[in-house]
């Protein structure tokens, strides 16, 4: 059964650091893109980036380039999106998905982190 | 940059049909897939390339994309449909790009 598993809510301050994760399971995790989609309290689906674990290959959306960095650990089937400076903004729920290579769509999602910056 | 419109809300009685809309500039030359997302739970894609069904998705899903309108279609919608839709297609500029969302009500 293909999963993929993200890390807890995290509530932290504006100015804190933050890496959260989704580990996938079930399925070949170097063979499929990983994405990331935020959604902000009330608000729709952003995709923020992917990477591909085969080869790091990485690419952001322009509103989310410089803001975030999306990496991976293929040895432990984990992808990871990271804040080097949180801030109130940032607050929402942060959803992995796969992407099947070649194609257009998300076939399986994680669960979501809830992220909640505030002072 | 590539935008999708969808209605806020749509309403439909028990055991009816739904039919959610997504709008686009010349939207049926793109691929357009579908996402149930359910409050506190992932989404669900359940329509891809315009109008397939991924394995375990009812036959009540369908869908269709053409000229600048996407529709998903509920046929004989349940109260477990009660759901905000999602559409998505991707763009050489923008990438993957979402719909604003349609919370689907089965009174």
């Amino acid at each position: 059964e293909v999963q993929l598993v993200q890390s807890g809510a995290e509530v932290k301050k504006p100015g804190e650091s933050l890496k959260i994760s989704c580990k996938g399971s079930g399925y070949s995790f170097t063979s499929y893109w990983i994405g990331w989609v935020r959604q902000m309290p009330g608000k729709g689906l952003e995709w923020m980036g992917i990477i591909y674990p085969g080869d790091s290959d990485t690419r952001y959306s322009p509103s989310f380039r410089g803001q975030v960095t999306i990496s991976v650990d293929k040895s432990i089937s984990t992808a990871y999106l990271q804040w080097s400076s949180l801030k109130a903004s940032d607050t929402a729920m942060y959803y992995c998905a796969r992407r099947v290579h070649s194609t257009s769509w998300f076939d399986y999602w994680g669960q979501g982190t809830l992220v909640t910056v505030s002072s | 940059s590539y935008e999708l419109t969808q209605p806020l809300s749509v309403s439909v009685a028990l055991g009816q049909t739904a039919r959610i809309t997504c709008g686009g500039n010349n939207i049926g030359s793109k691929n357009v897939h579908w996402y149930q997302h359910k409050p506190g739970q992932a989404p669900v894609m359940v329509i891809y390339r315009d109008s397939k069904r991924p394995s375990g998705i009812p036959e009540r899903f369908s869908g269709s994309n053409s000229g600048n309108t996407a529709t998903l279609t509920i046929s004989r919608a349940q109260a477990g449909d009660e759901a905000e839709y999602y559409c998505q297609v991707w763009d050489s500029s923008t990438h993957w790009v979402f719909g604003g969302g349609t919370k689907l009500t089965v009174l």
